[in-house]
């Protein structure tokens, strides 16, 4: 069963402009993670964002954590045509430290 | 390193066939973990293993499903009897300790069974 669900399903944006993808989830986490996946490819580690943790940068991408409300943003910035992919938060439980329960993915396409 | 390696890529079988997927993981980490992706139901895990031992094979949807890892470098997942509904994306993945790590996924091996 998925944990979480992705907001939006499906986004479409032009070259250069920004990307946010938002993530909610059930249960208390230990730490969240976004990975992308290319059309007919294996899941990319993007970023991981602990449970303590509000904020974390990687490059291009910004991960807010709000723990209160049980949700987080993937922001992509400056985007590019390839960044097309789907992205998905997955989250890990305080209770089970292996087990990555994935949502259903944001669809993302960047129009050149 | 060559990332998490996948034989085959690709399997169209029959149904009643048994089908073997293969996975390599990356060196030096010791837990692997075998998913399956689908349209109707996303990714779903179907079994863990640690330092070579399955820790959790809860995700397993039934007895036709069978896995293992004879060695560190090395695991199979095992379809006998086949069944259309089992045609899906299944993912290699593994991650250093297991324990809160990222994982690396392999390539997938995407199987059709008609």
């Amino acid at each position: 069963s998925q944990q979480g669900e992705e907001d939006p399903q499906a986004l479409s944006i032009q070259e250069g402009e920004n990307a946010t993808m938002n993530c909610s989830y059930k249960t208390s986490i230990n730490n969240l993670q976004w990975y992308r996946q290319n059309s007919g490819r294996g899941l990319v580690h993007l970023i991981l964002i602990r449970s303590n943790e509000r904020e974390k940068h990687s490059g291009r991408l910004r991960v807010t954590l709000d723990t209160s409300k049980k949700s987080s943003s993937l922001l992509i910035t400056a985007s590019r045509a390839a960044d097309t992919a789907s992205y998905f938060c997955a989250t890990t439980g305080r209770d089970s430290s292996y087990k990555l329960i994935f949502g259903s993915g944001t669809r993302l396409l960047v129009r050149p | 390193d060559a990332g998490v390696i996948q034989s085959p890529r690709h399997e169209v079988t029959e149904m009643g066939q048994e089908v073997t997927l293969r996975c390599k993981p990356i060196s030096g980490h010791n837990s692997l973990f075998w998913y399956r992706q689908t349209m109707m139901r996303g990714l779903e895990l179907l079994i863990y293993f640690n330092n070579n031992v399955p820790i959790d094979d809860s995700g397993m949807p039934e007895d036709r499903f069978s896995a293992k890892m004879p060695n560190a470098s090395f695991s199979t997942l095992k379809i006998q009897p086949s069944e259309p509904r089992d045609s899906a994306v299944y993912f290699c993945a593994s991650s250093p300790t297991g324990s809160w790590d990222e994982q690396y996924f392999g390539p997938g091996t995407r199987l059709t069974v008609t």
